[in-house]
This record gives structure tokens, sequence and C-alpha cells, in this order.
């Protein structure tokens, strides 16, 4: 499969400040794809990310709030704007393999964000 | 609304039991993917199995086994002869076509918890 650098891999951070996550791809991939996770909850899409266009963007997720950058095939960032404490969550990128036989998404070994 | 509920919260075993994980989810497209993945304490998604809404065989890796029914929209995960390794969060997710391509909607997940 796919190997995601995903950076950093933790941190705290003081509200009202933001902070850029990076993922790394090994190989080239068309849609990479950002998820957040909150304390003891599932993952929830945050956007779609495609080389060349405007990411897209899920129903309560908005740009202002968490911009994204797709500059090439192998990589994208994510930023978290103007924190909260609610902001708080695991955030993973992921990207799309099931051209592979049998195969799915992977993700990112994640970025554990704590906002103080 | 919820298209991918796991209605067990935790699971709670003893060493060498088998433990099934109940996965049921709803859909209107006729084309779509299930997905399990596992999440173990250090937080990484790993992949598990994908099958496609056309594929209903059911399949068997190691101690892993899947069952997929349609006609009631489940698709439950086995794991036999568990072991303290399989203690995990576990995730069923649904990706449907082709609107949503990319998109993985992802159940609450189960916690299992296997104790020597």
């Amino acid at each position: 499969s796919a190997v995601i650098s995903q950076k950093p891999s933790r941190d705290i951070c003081q509200r009202g400040t933001s902070l850029t996550i990076q993922c790394q791809v090994d190989s080239q991939v068309t849609m990479m794809f950002w998820y957040r996770q909150q304390p003891g909850q599932s993952l929830t899409l945050i956007a779609t990310a495609n080389q060349g266009s405007e990411a897209t963007y899920e129903s309560g997720f908005v740009i202002d709030k968490f911009p994204i950058s797709r500059p090439n095939l192998t990589f994208s960032t994510l930023t978290v704007s103007n924190m909260s404490p609610e902001d708080s969550s695991i955030y993973l990128c992921s990207v799309d393999e099931q051209e592979r036989t049998n195969y799915g998404y992977t993700f990112g070994s994640g970025t554990r964000l704590t906002v103080v | 609304a919820q298209k991918v509920t796991q209605a067990q919260t935790e699971i709670s075993v003893v060493e060498k039991e088998d433990v099934t994980l109940d996965c049921v989810y709803e859909t209107r497209d006729t084309t779509y993917y299930l997905f399990w993945y596992k999440q173990p304490p250090s937080g990484e998604l790993v992949f598990l199995i994908r099958r496609n809404s056309f594929d209903e065989q059911n399949e068997i890796s190691g101690r892993y086994s899947w069952n997929f029914q349609k006609s009631t929209s489940s698709f439950n995960f086995t794991i036999t002869a568990s072991q303290v390794v399989d203690s995990a969060v576990y995730f069923c997710a649904l990706s449907e076509m082709p609107d949503s391509w990319g998109k993985l909607q992802f159940g609450a997940g189960t916690q299992v918890v296997v104790t020597p």
C-alpha cells in the first residue's frame, strides 16, 4: 500500500493560533482526503483535495477554518485556523487506493491535536 | 441520517473466544463499497477488507471472516479465537458510487477488549 507520512504526529496549541498539518505520500495519487476524529468519536470527512483545483468541503466545514493546499500529486496540507478547544481531535489524511485490487483507502498515522 | 450503524459500543471477551461485530448500512445506490478498519490504541487506521456490492461471497482471512448479506444490509465481522492484540476499535464504513466517490462514511465504531 501507499506509505503516508503525516506531520506533526501530535501538538499542543494555544487557542487562537493556527496549525498546519502535512501529508506526504510516497506515490502519486489523484485524490486525498482529510478526516477529523473527535475524542471518542468516529471519523468525519472534512474535505477532498484534488491537485489543481479547490478542495471540496463537506457540510459543516468551511475553507476559512480549514484551508487546504494540494500543490502536487504527492502532498497536501490542512490548516486548522483560529483554534479553540473544540478543535481538539485527531486529524487524518487518506488516499484512495481502490484501483489496487481488493484495496481501499489508506490513512496516515494521524495528528493528535490538543488546544488549550 | 446515519448510514452505517454499529450498534455495539463495546464488546469484552476473554482470549480465545470468538467475537462478532455487527454492521448495518443504508444506501439507495446499487453500486457501493463496504469496508472494515481497525484502530488500535496507537491511533492509526488499519485497512482490513473492502467488499463491493456485487460480491456477496463471504471471506475468510486467517482468524478474520466477514459475512455480507445484501438482503439484510449487513456486513458483519467475526474474529475467531481472539487474542489480546485484537483489542482495538473497529469501524465499518460505506462508500457510495458514483456521487460520493472517495467519501467514506464511518459507523460509530465498536471497542473490542480482549483480556487474557
